[in-house]
């Protein structure tokens, strides 16, 4: 079983929709929870994180985290044809602080 | 700040020639990564430095991987000999602090191996 796991996609969205990202781990003991965007070509980048259960809200992005159920999503709203890319999950844990990252969601969003 | 630095942005190397790939981390961070990416498998961790030591490198894929960090602001990632499934995006990442904090990666290293 993966550290972490996603659907590779892609998920295809017309543009001003929301998409929803979704993202599962399996160490119970991950304490910090990301989400990096990978355009084509180029490094991926940090977009949000959260710690704790509940929703963590950044602009048009909402992280959520159910840590019983070890569960991790991303909500792009009012989505963007820019926000095309690769939408990567990881965890960590802070004894460790090893990343381990899914293999990411490919984002389309149609105009 | 510059940024995580990496060199050489590109390389094509024959099969069986050393490959040595360069890492500068943000001044400041502890800690250092080094990741492998392919579309098979993803991002991959192969090692990672603490204030330079080792820490950890269970994903190094075999011996003819090894790794360096003779000081704060210098890594290196040799594959010897290589091969043509070495073929990959290379990151170097760094991060700040101990406490899950944000990795900050370099623009990566393009490895072909022929």
């Amino acid at each position: 079983q993966k550290e972490v796991e996603q659907n590779s996609g892609p998920l295809s969205v017309p543009e001003g929709a929301i998409a929803s990202l979704n993202c599962t781990y399996s160490d119970r003991g991950s304490q910090s929870f990301f989400w990096y965007r990978q355009y084509s070509g180029k490094s991926p980048e940090l977009i949000m994180f959260i710690y704790s259960n509940g929703d963590k809200e950044d602009g048009r992005f909402t992280a959520q985290l159910n840590k019983a159920s070890q569960y991790v999503s991303l909500l792009i709203r009012d989505s963007q044809p820019s926000d095309s890319a690769t939408y990567l999950c990881a965890v960590n844990r802070y004894n460790f602080n090893k990343f381990y990252f899914g293999s990411g969601t490919k984002l389309n969003v149609k105009p | 700040d510059a940024g995580v630095i990496q060199s050489p942005r590109h390389e094509v190397t024959e099969m069986g020639q050393e490959v040595t790939l360069r890492c500068k981390p943000i001044s400041g961070h502890d800690y250092l990564f080094w990741y492998r990416q392919t579309m098979m498998r993803g991002l991959e961790l192969l090692i990672y430095f603490n204030n330079n030591v080792p820490i950890d490198d269970s994903g190094m894929p075999e011996d003819r991987f090894s790794a360096k960090m003779p000081n704060a602001s210098f890594s290196t990632l040799k594959i010897q000999p290589s091969e043509p499934r070495d073929s990959a995006v290379y990151f170097c990442a760094s991060s700040p602090d101990r406490g899950g904090g944000e990795l900050f990666f370099g623009e990566g290293s393009r490895l072909t191996v022929l």
